[in-house]
């Protein structure tokens, strides 16, 4: 089945650091890939769409020069949190989508930030 | 608005019961509904994907309907385990857009 892989699987970092989160697609190219963050006991909330080559839809309210994401080739797209801060820890979940007649989404295994 | 709704929030059975989790949605456009299953602190395990052509997909214990003109899709898991327990989400991919849009999922608990 199609893996996709995030690293590091979690952090912490100081205040008005940046902190940069992976996503790879292991075994298929992947057109779109998708950023999601998730507070505790609640659902997946979408950050952002990123398509290969080209700039990332953000979502209404997520601020695009704080969570900068970068989908460099059809296996890679990085989140990259800047000077980050407390209300920033969370649990971040990529997933990637396979061109095809399907449209399944194959979710990474999460990356916890935590913000000291 | 594109919503997904999951019902009940929260569920405890005692294992060996069979069970079912509800899933609506508010706009029959869709591409595709698919069920996940999230463990504690971690990501998301595809359980099932239908196909909006599709009625149902089986997988092992595991049974998902769909019903476009209703707005519904139910997960029934047969002869539940204490190891089913965790949250599972529903998912709609909109054709509007080609969103993925999750519903807050339902947290089960398998009693041993």
């Amino acid at each position: 089945g199609a893996v996709v892989s995030q690293h590091p699987s979690w952090v912490i970092c100081k205040s008005g650091t940046s902190v940069k989160i992976e996503c790879r697609s292991l075994d298929f190219q992947a057109t779109t890939m998708f950023w999601y963050r998730q507070f505790p006991k609640q659902s997946l909330m979408l950050m952002a769409t990123s398509n290969e080559g080209s700039k990332a839809t953000y979502e209404q309210g997520v601020e695009k020069d704080k969570f900068l994401i970068n989908h460099a080739s059809l296996t890679l797209s990085t989140l990259t949190v800047t000077s980050a801060h407390p209300e920033d820890s969370s649990f971040y979940i990529c997933s990637a989508r396979m061109a095809g007649s399907s449209y399944e989404q194959y979710f990474g295994p999460g990356t916890r930030l935590t913000v000291t | 608005k594109q919503e997904v709704t999951q019902i009940p929030a929260a569920l405890s059975v005692p294992e060996g019961e069979n069970l079912v989790l509800n899933c609506s949605f508010t706009d029959s456009a869709i591409y595709n509904l698919q069920w996940f299953r999230q463990d504690p602190g971690k990501g998301l395990t595809s359980l099932l994907l239908i196909q909006s052509s599709q009625r149902e997909q089986t997988s092992g214990r595991l049974n998902a309907s769909l019903d476009k003109s209703s707005g519904r899709s139910t997960l029934y898991i047969a002869a539940s385990q204490p190891g089913d327990s965790a949250t599972y989400l529903c998912a709609v991919l909109y054709t509007g857009g080609f969103k993925t849009i999750f519903g807050a999922g339902t947290r089960l608990f398998v009693k041993a």
